[in-house]
C-alpha cells in the first residue's frame, strides 16, 4: 500500500541554523510533489512545489529537493528564525490523486 | 479578501446526532474538498466535488455526506453513523483538480474541530 513518511514527529534546532525535513514514499510514483506550512489550529498553506523532472526548488529561504530513485525529497530553511515554527506537511501528487504525509513539527530556538 | 471560511471553529456533537460544518469560498475555485486531520496521521479525504451539483467519495467517507448545490459553498454533514468523529476538519478548494491544482496547490480554511461530548 502507499506509504508517506516524514522523518520525525519533531525537529528542534537553533535560530540561524538549517532546519532540513525529510519526506519519504513507497509504492507511489508522483508527477509533483508539495509542501505546505500548517500553524496549531489553522489550515496548511501551500508553500511551493516540485516536479518529477526537476532536482531542486528554491523560495527564498526555502529548498526543496526530490530524488525519485530515492522515493524522497527534503525540504530546507535555511537561516531559520523562531516564526519558522510550525508544522510542516508534504504532499503527493498522481494524476487527480493527491497524499499528504502526517507532518514535522519544527521548532527554532532563539 | 479572497479566502476559505470554515465555521465553527468548535463544535461539539451529543451521540447519535447529526452535524454539519460549513465552508464557503470566493475564489472562484471549481474544485472543493473535504479532509479530516487526527494526531500524528496525515489528512486523509473524506469527500471532493470537481463542479456544482457533482462530488465523489474519498478514501474515508462512511458516515459524512455533502452537497455542492453552488460554487462557492461545500457543506459536510457528520452523521450519527460514523463512529469516531472527534477530529480536525478542514476543507480546500482549488482551481480544476487537473492541470491546476498540482501547480497551484490547495487553499485551505482554518479548521473545525469537532468533538463528540
Amino acid at each position: 500500500s502507499q506509504k508517506i513518511e516524514q522523518n520525525s514527529e519533531a525537529l528542534n534546532i537553533q535560530e540561524g541554523k538549517t532546519a532540513t525535513l525529510t519526506c519519504n514514499y513507497t509504492n507511489y510514483s508522483p508527477a509533483y510533489l508539495q509542501w505546505y506550512r500548517q500553524d496549531p489550529g489553522r489550515g496548511p498553506v501551500f508553500l511551493l512545489l516540485i516536479r518529477e523532472n526537476e532536482k531542486e526548488k528554491r523560495k527564498e529561504r526555502l529548498k526543496v529537493t526530490f530524488d525519485t530513485t530515492l522515493k524522497q525529497s527534503l525540504f530546507h530553511i535555511t537561516a531559520s528564525q523562531p516564526a519558522d515554527s510550525a508544522t510542516y506537511l508534504c504532499a503527493l501528487i498522481n494524476n487527480n490523486d493527491m497524499r499528504f504525509g502526517a507532518g514535522t513539527r519544527l521548532t527554532v530556538k532563539p | 479578501d479572497g479566502g476559505i471560511t470554515q465555521s465553527p471553529k468548535y463544535l461539539f456533537r451529543k451521540e447519535g446526532q447529526n452535524v454539519t460544518l460549513s465552508c464557503e469560498q470566493n475564489l472562484n475555485h471549481d474544485a472543493m474538498y473535504w479532509y479530516r486531520q487526527d494526531p500524528g496521521q496525515g489528512l486523509r479525504l473524506i469527500y471532493y466535488s470537481q463542479i456544482v451539483n457533482d462530488f465523489q467519495k474519498g478514501d474515508i467517507a462512511e458516515g459524512y455526506s455533502v452537497s455542492r448545490e453552488k460554487k462557492e459553498s461545500f457543506p459536510l454533514t457528520v452523521t450519527s453513523a460514523q463512529k469516531n468523529p472527534t477530529a480536525f476538519y478542514l476543507c480546500a478548494s482549488s482551481v480544476a483538480i487537473t492541470g491546476g491544482a498540482e501547480t497551484s496547490g490547495y487553499t485551505f480554511g482554518s479548521g473545525t474541530r469537532l468533538t463528540v461530548v
